[in-house]
């Protein structure tokens, strides 16, 4: 299995911060690797695909990068709407993984 | 706008079979362009893939399920349904459908269903 990590678990961030997340893949993935925001009692939705193509109708604020095995989500000026958690996804292979989340929250 | 609906009882016992059903709407579950999976999020944890299917029925499932795991497809009805068996406690959790892009740059799961939570207890 293709194991994800992201860093950090939580964040604490205030509205119009630049925020940065981390994800790392165990093994090279190219650019096989997505991105999702999840609200609470809500089901994810995408965001970037394809490490850095964003997801029609998903504010420019965010952005992705990243290839191989270190992948980011940057959100360049924090909303009130952005405090979720957010989970990267691999689909290199078929066994399709996320990672553990991380858990944006404000300061 | 396509949209996806699990339905399925949610409570199981244990030893049991969880079966759900993902009815899709506006859109055709025949559009060769997707596949058609479930993830599920055990309570206050993260995302774990079970299996994604074709209209065809060609299915790939998560190794760590796959001797329990069954998923189908009609396409009459415009429903995915899965199954799995002899459940514990641990398969507890919000159960996903969503769509996939088969051929897409990033294979990511652009449509979800709500979730439905099923839970596993005596």
């Amino acid at each position: 299995d293709i194991q994800m990590t992201q860093s950090p678990s939580s964040l604490s961030a205030s509205v119009g911060d630049r925020v940065t997340i981390t994800c790392r893949a165990s093994q090279r993935i190219s650019s096989y690797l997505n991105w999702y925001q999840q609200k609470p009692g809500k089901a994810p939705k995408v965001l970037i695909y394809a490490a850095s193509s964003l997801q029609s109708g998903v504010p420019s604020r965010f952005s992705g990068s990243g290839s191989g095995t270190d992948f980011t989500l940057t959100i360049s000026s924090l909303q009130p709407e952005d405090f979720a958690t957010y989970y990267c996804q691999q689909s290199y292979t078929t066994l399709y993984t996320f990672g553990q989340g991380t858990k944006l929250e404000i300061k | 706008q396509l949209q996806l609906q699990e339905s399925g009882p949610g409570l199981v016992k244990p030893s049991e079979t969880l079966s759900l059903t993902c009815s899709v709407s506006g859109g055709s579950l025949s559009d060769s362009y997707y596949y058609w999976g479930w993830i599920r999020q055990p309570p206050g944890q993260g995302l774990e893939w079970i299996g994604s299917m074709s209209y065809s029925g060609s299915a790939s499932y998560n190794p760590s399920l796959k001797s329990r795991v069954t998923m189908s497809v009609d396409t009459s009805k415009n429903q995915v349904s899965l199954k799995l068996s002899s459940v514990t406690a641990a398969d507890t959790a919000v159960y996903y459908c969503a769509r996939q892009g088969r051929y897409t740059s990033g294979r990511d799961f652009d449509y979800w269903g709500q979730g439905t939570l099923v839970s596993v207890s005596s």
